[in-house]
């Protein structure tokens, strides 16, 4: 089954605003990482977050782990028309290989 | 670095044409992925091999698709025969050290089964 799920599946937001996107997951992870797909391209890592973090940062990115409640948001402040694309969470889990699930991903539009 | 290299970008073919998908990782990396992505079931890995050894075949959907790793810097996907439900575009990716580390993707092959 699929260890991450995106919420929502789609977001349209105008430029400027923030954009939230939730990942839950169903078992115990290593690290839990976001990515970002551009129609017709291929996915580009944004943010790896390990277990034992909880809010980590890069540039416009805030993304949280919340390991109790199995579950990552993405934050993305002050939007651009450029962020406009897919995101995606990916999780290793624990005790495992430690390949990559990833999720449906969430589809943001931000309008100019 | 010019990054993960796939080739070709598009390939069109016929019902029980063999394809061939070739990727090139980036040097040094230790990990190469391939995975599959469609609108119905999303992006899947198909395989992934680590020092050009094979570890994690479970997600080759049947015997028709196979992959091999010759040497560190190419790597190959091929569907014999193909079939229209394989149409999806194939990835490849790369990491380096641990395997849940940062995956660098390739541009994509989009594949059209007729």
């Amino acid at each position: 089954s699929q260890q991450g799920e995106e919420d929502p599946q789609a977001l349209s937001i105008q430029e400027g605003e923030n954009a939230t996107m939730n990942c839950s997951y169903k078992t115990s992870i290593n690290n839990l990482q976001w990515y970002r797909q551009n129609s017709g391209r291929g996915l580009v890592h944004l943010i790896l977050i390990r277990s034992n973090e909880r809010e980590k940062h890069s540039g416009r990115l805030r993304v949280t782990l919340d390991t109790s409640k199995k579950s990552s948001s993405l934050l993305i402040t002050a939007s651009r028309a450029a962020d406009t694309a897919s995101y995606f969470c990916a999780t290793s889990r624990s005790g495992n290989t430690g390949k990559l699930i990833f999720g449906q991903g969430t589809t943001l539009q931000v309008k100019p | 670095d010019a990054g993960v290299i796939q080739s070709p970008r598009h390939e069109v073919t016929e019902m029980g044409q063999e394809v061939t998908l070739r990727c090139k990782p980036i040097s040094g990396h230790d990990y190469l992925f391939w995975y599959r992505q469609t609108m119905m079931r999303g992006l899947e890995l198909l395989i992934y091999f680590n020092n050009n050894v094979p570890i994690d075949d479970s997600g080759m959907p049947e015997d028709r698709f196979s992959a091999k790793m010759p040497n560190a810097s190419f790597s190959t996907l091929k569907i014999q025969p193909s079939e229209p439900r394989d149409s999806a575009v194939y990835f490849c990716a790369s990491s380096k050290g641990q395997l849940a580390d940062t995956q660098y993707f390739g541009p994509g092959t989009r594949l059209t089964v007729l």
